[in-house]
């Protein structure tokens, strides 16, 4: 798996978009960008991943860059129940597991 | 129902004791997984599974042993841990393991073990 650098914490106001980075510089071409997040004590939950194209689903935006070299997740109206440690992981080459780093905590003030 | 659950959620053992963690996938998965995550610190991947054959093993002690009877359930049996195995232990499955976005990792709730 390419190796991923977030930022170790972030804070948004509630209602407001989040939006987590992610630097995947390393990234080959066949390896996906996922992201999950943690909340407090739970399994971690998956959010979305793409390969190239930008990805929207129910829960977030995922915004890839051209050279796919960074990504930055977007929480469009965060609420303080999105709180949690997201992570951002560049991977699958084949046989290899997925691979978690430390993530970003991400705070949702009221 | 939820794709992956976990049995027990939470277990108290000493540590000449033997007991099992228990992992089961409603969603026809193929790849089975354990994690241990200790506090403060990242989700460290310990075995997995594919079509029920250990394809990883991540020098974990042996005190850990796996089992893995069919695709959709998963054991963890424990004896003889330490204090320090003390941790949140998860199991999560994907679809495939191969490549992809079939290696999707979907999580079940864990299991908080610990060890006196």
């Amino acid at each position: 798996d390419a190796k991923t650098t977030q930022p170790p914490s972030m804070d948004c106001a509630e209602g407001r978009a989040a939006n987590l980075p992610c630097n995947h510089s390393t990234i080959s071409g066949n390896e996906y960008v996922y992201w999950y997040r943690q909340i407090h004590s739970q399994g971690p939950q998956y959010i979305i991943h793409g390969l190239k194209n930008n990805e929207t689903n129910e829960m977030a935006s995922l915004i890839i860059t051209e050279d796919r070299k960074s990504s930055t997740l977007i929480l469009p109206h965060a609420t303080l129940r999105d709180t949690a440690v997201y992570y951002c992981i560049a991977g699958n080459s084949g046989n290899t597991p997925l691979v978690f780093g430390k993530g970003t905590r991400l705070s949702v003030i009221a | 129902e939820t794709g992956v659950t976990q049995t027990p959620r939470h277990l108290v053992m000493g540590m000449t004791n033997k007991k099992s963690l228990k992992c089961e996938q409603h969603l026809g998965h193929n790849a089975m997984y354990w994690y241990k995550q200790s506090a403060k610190k990242p989700l460290e991947l310990m075995f997995v599974y594919n079509f029920k054959e250990q394809t990883e093993n991540n020098s974990v002690p042996s005190r850990f042993s796996p089992e893995c009877p069919n695709s959709s359930h998963l054991f963890l049996h424990l004896h003889t841990l330490q204090p320090e195995d003390s941790a949140l232990y998860l199991c999560a499955s994907s679809q495939d393991f191969g490549g992809g976005s079939t290696d999707t990792q979907y999580f079940g709730p864990g299991t908080r073990l610990t060890v006196l």
